[in-house]
């Protein structure tokens, strides 16, 4: 069974600071898809990244980066010098391949971010 | 804009009711899942269509069912409603039947008083 965890319930962090929300993710799949998606207070759920378990190459998307490690089935993601308009309620995903054919999400619990200014 | 549109925006219904919810998923996509969202269970993943056939079933309750159209529209149906059925559904689609990023509309939020 797939399972994502993330640790942290709620974060809150002064206006520039940086903060890194943990994921860590339960497969037995070797190919697999984790994402990101943010839900601000308006409700609607975003997406933010894909990575698939071939490339563990970290990203970086402007003041977004993402450090995925195999090693430690993590996803972690960092937010440099936050925004008030960070605040949110960010996921992390797993998404499996094999299997059904399905493709469906398993999602974390979420972290809610507050930058407060 | 994520391309998905889900009507109504919101629902206040009474306990026992029936509703249905409606979604358009993005242009070409052939996939279509239903999330429910509450605050006890976090994201959960109810029903996945591809291209009109069922695909998929995650926690779904026999008193909620879906379908989707021809024209890739997809409808859920809950019936009996109950308090506990309150919650943001979303519905969120992909194009063909792979790992590709789903994109989800803005929910229905659903209240049973």
């Amino acid at each position: 069974a797939q399972k994502v965890t993330q640790a942290q319930t709620e974060i809150s962090v002064v206006e520039k600071e940086d903060v890194t929300l943990d994921c860590v993710y339960e497969t037995r799949d070797t190919t697999y898809y984790l994402f990101w998606y943010k839900q601000p207070p308006s409700g609607e759920l975003v997406f933010l990244i894909r990575r698939n378990s071939f490339d563990e190459q970290n990203e970086i998307s402007g003041r977004y980066s993402w450090n995925f490690q195999k090693s430690t089935s993590s996803f972690n993601f960092t937010i440099t010098a936050s925004q008030v308009v960070d605040s949110a309620v960010y996921f992390c995903a797993l998404r499996q391949v094999s299997g059904a054919g399905s493709y469906q999400l398993t999602f974390g619990k979420g972290t809610k971010l507050s930058v407060i200014p | 804009d994520s391309g998905v549109t889900q009507t109504p925006k919101h629902l206040i219904t009474a306990t026992g009711q029936r509703v249905t919810l409606r979604c358009s998923p993005r242009s070409g996509d052939l996939s279509v899942y239903w999330y429910q969202q509450s605050l006890d269970q976090g994201l959960q993943f109810l029903i996945q269509y591809y291209n009109g056939e069922e695909r998929a079933k995650g926690n779904i309750l026999e008193r909620f069912s879906a379908q989707q159209f021809p024209d890739l529209h997809s409808e859920l149906n809950l019936s009996s409603l109950e308090l506990g059925d309150s919650a943001l559904y979303f519905c969120a689609s992909s194009d063909r039947d792979r790992p590709s990023p789903l994109h989800f509309g803005n929910g229905t939020r659903l209240t049973v008083t």
